[in-house]
């Protein structure tokens, strides 16, 4: 099975900064990966689709992009509202199995 | 715009099975599309349970294929999860979801009910 790896868990950060988060894949999935923000006691949302389109809506601040195994969630500017936990989920081995990374929290500094 | 909502017993006993509904609304499970279950236990990070197609065909988390059975009602307009011989380690907030039309798996999801498994 695919194995995700976000990285870091949890990072401290202030408005106004550039935040970065990494996801790792345990095999090459071409670019099935999914980019969700999760606000405590909701469900996750949709930020990026395919590792680099960003979903309707969602601020040009949120930015997707790698291939194969490395990918890369960046927010260009965190906002109040941007403080939640992300999770990167892959789909290529879907509808036989999905696979989500472990989340990264992001705290305020 | 499609819209799912979870019901079932919000506690169960070890060892008993959970059961939980989603109810659809805004869309028709027999035109299509793929809906499923993913769970999250308190405090930690998400887990994909399975899926089931309009037809009827499934796929399950191997980890849960065991106790697991997902079944679709189009009459109703909904889809069951059942889990069999359920522990402490399953209590968490499941949510229902469905793909969405670009092919998101979990493109929609409704808003999770917490089920406590406890004697």
């Amino acid at each position: 099975a695919i194995q995700l790896t976000q990285s870091p868990s949890s990072l401290s950060a202030s408005v106004g900064d550039r935040v970065t988060i990494t996801c790792r894949a345990s095999q090459g999935i071409s670019s099935a990966l999914v980019w969700y923000q999760q606000k405590p006691g909701k469900a996750p949302t949709i930020l990026i689709y395919d590792a680099s389109t960003l979903e309707s809506g969602v601020p040009s601040r949120f930015s997707g992009s790698g291939y194969g195994t490395d990918f890369t969630l960046t927010i260009s500017g965190l906002q109040p509202e941007d403080f939640a936990t992300y999770y990167c989920q892959q789909f290529k081995s879907y509808p036989q199995m999905l696979t989500f990374g472990g989340g990264t929290k992001v705290e305020i500094k | 715009q499609v819209h799912l909502q979870e019901s079932g017993p919000g506690l169960v006993k070890p060892s008993e099975t959970l059961s939980l509904t989603c109810t659809v609304s805004g869309y028709s499970i027999s035109n299509g599309f793929y809906w499923g279950w993913i769970r999250q236990s308190p405090g930690k990070g998400l887990e994909w349970i399975g899926i089931i197609y309009h037809s009827g065909s499934t796929y399950y988390n191997p980890s849960l294929e065991s106790r697991l059975t997902i079944s679709v009602d189009t009459s109703k307009n909904q889809f069951s999860l059942k889990l069999r011989s359920v522990t402490a380690a399953d209590t968490a907030v499941y949510y229902c979801t469905r793909e969405s039309r670009l092919g998101i798996p979990s493109g929609y999801w409704g808003q999770g009910t917490l089920v406590t498994v406890s004697s």
